[in-house]
Parts: structure tokens; sequence; C-alpha cells
């Protein structure tokens, strides 16, 4: 299986900051990365596709990065609503496997 | 617009069989161009892919759960199936369906609310 490691696991940032999380894959997986958004008690949201490609309706403070094994979620200007965790997901090969996830809070 | 919504029993004594079911709506069960998938989150934790089905019967399962999981698809009723067997309390989690195209490496794009399981006697 791939292991997906996400860091940190948790952060708390201030409304305007830029905040980044990162996701490495214990292998290559191309551009094969997908981030979501988990509000608590919801379901996760799709944010970012092959790595760098904005779902509709995404705001264009997230943004995605990274190829091979490393990967960055990067949010330009954090707002109240962004609480919430974040995980990356690679779609290389089965079995589908997802990071630990990365709790952003704000202060 | 593709919609999913889980059903399942809420609660599951242990050593019995899981089943919970996922209804589709705006699109057809049959349709070949997409996954259909399930994932579960134990409480405070992270996301496990559990299996999916395609072209109305062929699957792909987590091999962590293999030997324990049958997913199925009932055409009739626009829905597909999850049945996990002999549980324990560490398969208690929310359960989600969600579906995603059968393209190259595409994300999870849909995603049911989904439903909490909990196991106990």
């Amino acid at each position: 299986d791939i292991q997906m490691t996400q860091s940190p696991s948790s952060l708390s940032a201030s409304v305007g900051d830029r905040v980044t999380i990162t996701c490495r894959a214990s292998q290559s997986i191309s551009s094969n990365l997908n981030w979501y958004q988990q509000e608590p008690g919801k379901a996760p949201k799709l944010l970012i596709y092959a790595a760098s490609s904005l779902q509709s309706g995404v705001p264009s403070r997230f943004s995605g990065s990274g190829s091979g094994a490393d990967f960055t979620l990067a949010i330009s200007s954090l707002q109240p609503e962004d609480s919430a965790t974040y995980y990356c997901q690679q779609s290389y090969t089965t079995p589908l496997t997802f990071g630990g996830g990365t709790k952003v809070e704000i202060k | 617009q593709l919609q999913l919504q889980e059903s399942g029993p809420g609660l599951v004594k242990p050593s019995e069989t899981l089943s919970l079911t996922c209804t589709v709506s705006g699109g057809s069960i049959t349709s070949s161009i997409y996954y259909w998938d399930w994932i579960r989150q134990p409480p405070g934790k992270g996301l496990e892919w559990i299996g999916n089905i395609y072209n109305s019967g062929s699957t792909d399962y987590n091999p962590s759960l293999k030997s324990r999981v049958t997913i199925s698809v009932e055409k009739s009723k626009n829905k597909f199936s999850l049945k996990l067997s002999s549980v324990t309390a560490a398969d208690t989690a929310v359960y989600y369906c969600a579906s995603r195209l059968r393209t190259t490496a595409t994300p999870f794009d849909r995603w049911g609310r989904g439903t909490l399981i909990t196991v106990s006697s």
C-alpha cells in the first residue's frame, strides 16, 4: 500500500495568514493527488484534484502543487470558514489511501 | 446532478454482518462511467477506502478488509450495497458512499452525507 503522510497534524493561524500543508507519499504517485476539506459532522469536500487543479466552486485562495512524492496545499489568505480538517488522497493505485489529516484552527 | 444517500441500521452486534445501502439519484447505477465506492471514518480518526464496484459487477476491495467485504449493485432500485461480515468494535465508524468517474486517477467528487454505524452488544 502507498502510505500518505501529512504534516503538520494540526495548526493554528490568524485570519489573513498564508497556510501550507504538506503531504508525502511513500513512493512516486506522479500527479495523482487530491485534497479534501472536512468540516465537523460533514462529508469530505473535494478542493483540489490532480495535484493542482481547482475543483469547480472552490475559492481561488486554495491552491495545490507538487508531483512525484511531495505535495503542498496552500491557503493564501485564511478565512474563518476555512476552519476544518484537510486530507490528501492518492488516486495512483488501489488500495486508495488518505493522509492522516491536518486540523486547521483559527486563532 | 449526481446525489448519493446512505442508509443502514445504526447499531450492529459484534460478530454479525453490517449491511448498508447507497441510493443514487441523478444518474444510473448501471452507467459505465462511474466507480461506486465505500469509505469509512472511525470517530475522531481518518478516512479508509473500503472498496468499489463498477460495470454493474466488477469489484475492487481494500486487501485489509477483502476477506469480510462484499459490494453489490441493485439495478432495479438504483442502489449499491456494502456487506461487512464478522464485525467488531473496530468497525464502528461513519460509512460514506461516494462516486468518481472511471477515467485515470480521478478523485471522489460526490459523497453521501454518511451514516454512523456502532458495533455494540
